[in-house]
């Protein structure tokens, strides 16, 4: 079982929609990433999260760490935005990825 | 550009072969990572570097032979590869010893083994 979780595995929208990307984990962490994979392979960095709220943007990404579970959200989504996002959790001086979520946004 | 560079972007290599596999930073960063992404697999770390010092062997066989010069270059030599070696290699660098903060990916070396 792998410690991190991420669900849909899949998702296309249209443009425009609001777009939520879940993760869940099941380890004590100390921090929690969101990456952006582009087709090319190339990883962005997108949040680096311990409590409560980031929003750069039109990502916002939330985590709660009683339950174990981080939120990531698009708003106003664009083809652009197409992209494997991977949820990453730093776990006894590890890093453990999850499997990512394929967003496919559609003009 | 993300600031880490890896190079060749693409590499194609027989069996039999060497190879090696470049990356530099130039982010001041002083920790960095060697990641495996296979087909529908998450990311697989392979070597960290801390300080010029390596820090962590994920249990990576021996085929797979890293070396960092310094702290800006990290080098991954390939010899007698599998096919099933076949991948995507990310370098990542960070600031300090501690991970994720200031995490930074390279684009990757899509290696082919035939």
């Amino acid at each position: 079982k792998n410690e991190v979780e991420q669900s849909p595995q899949n998702l296309t929208a249209q443009e425009g929609e609001f777009i939520t990307i879940n993760c869940s984990y099941s380890v004590g962490i100390s921090a929690l990433h969101w990456l952006q994979q582009h087709p090319g392979g190339g990883i962005v960095s997108l949040f680096m999260l311990s409590s409560g709220k980031k929003k750069h943007g039109r990502l916002i990404a939330t985590i709660n760490i009683q339950e174990k579970h981080s939120s990531l959200h698009i708003t106003a989504s664009h083809p652009r935005d197409s992209a494997v996002y991977i949820c990453a959790v730093e776990w006894n001086d590890k890093i453990i990825f999850g499997k990512g979520t394929r967003l496919h946004i559609l003009p | 550009e993300t600031g880490v560079t890896q190079t060749p972007r693409h590499l194609v290599m027989g069996m039999t072969n060497k190879k090696s596999l470049k990356c530099e930073q130039h982010l001041g960063h002083n920790a960095m990572y060697w990641y495996k992404q296979s087909a529908k697999k998450p990311l697989e770390l392979m070597f960290v570097y801390n300080f010029k010092e390596q820090t962590e062997n994920n249990s990576v066989p021996s085929r797979f032979s890293p070396e960092c010069p310094n702290s800006s270059h990290l080098f991954l030599h390939l010899h007698t590869l599998q096919p099933e070696d076949s991948a995507l290699y990310l370098c990542a660098s960070s600031q300090g010893g501690e991970l994720g903060y200031g995490y930074t990916f390279g684009s990757g070396t899509r290696l082919t083994v035939v």
